[in-house]
């Protein structure tokens, strides 16, 4: 499976800032994803990141809010804009397996904390 | 996303036990259900995947899938203290999206 990597791992931002997260992946990838796990929770999807168009949001999230790039097959980057304390999760790329398999892989995360 | 339950945790077993865990959906049109494994602080890694009816092995996990009464199931043989994490139930759709369930912990008693 594909190496995948976020940064930053985590971070404590201040309520009204925005954070950006970025996953790079070491092989291209047709498809990329966006997860939230809020404490204590499951996942959640956010989006997929599609190249080379907008990112297509599931129920409840928003472009303003979490706005999507995805420049190109390996890398992806999701900002939380205008942050408050709800927005405290860890948020995970993953991205579908080789050969457009059904499997996700997931990278490691990065824990945000908003104060 | 689509509705994924999970039998209620948490889950305690001795070590060198089965442990077992349960996951029903609601779409009968899925076709793809997976398992993964999160230790605490961790991302989840990907432990099995089963596409077909029937049982699937590898190592000391196998998977059951009954689509006619819409279950997947993950069975751990001979439990071990390593094995202790949450185990998520995802269904898969022909979009790749994933939908989780709630998560059992489980937890492997030396």
């Amino acid at each position: 499976s594909a190496v995948i990597s976020q940064k930053p791992s985590r971070d404590i931002c201040q309520r009204g800032t925005s954070l950006t997260i970025q996953c790079q992946v070491d092989s291209q990838v047709t498809m990329m994803f966006w997860y939230r796990q809020q404490p204590g929770q499951s996942l959640t999807l956010i989006a997929t990141a599609n190249q080379g168009s907008e990112a297509t949001y599931e129920s409840g999230f928003v472009i303003d809010k979490f706005p999507i790039s995805r420049p190109n097959l390996t890398f992806s980057t999701l900002t939380v804009s205008n942050m408050s304390p709800e927005d405290s999760s860890i948020y995970l790329c993953s991205v579908a397996g080789q050969d457009m398999s059904y499997e996700q892989y997931f990278g490691p995360g990065t824990r945000l904390t908003v104060t | 996303q689509k509705e994924v339950e999970q039998n209620s945790g948490p889950l305690s077993v001795p070590e060198g036990a089965i442990a077992s865990l349960n996951c029903t959906y609601s779409d009968r049109g899925s076709q793809s259900f997976f398992w993964y494994r999160q230790y605490s602080g961790k991302s989840p890694e990907l432990i099995m995947f089963i596409y077909s009816n029937g049982d699937k092995e590898d190592g000391r996990f196998t998977a059951q899938l009954n689509k006619a009464s819409q279950y997947v199931s993950l069975l751990i043989r001979d439990s071990q203290p390593s094995d202790s994490a949450t185990y998520l139930c995802a269904l898969g759709s022909n979009d790749y999206k994933l939908s989780f369930g709630a998560g059992t912990t489980v937890t492997v008693r030396a």
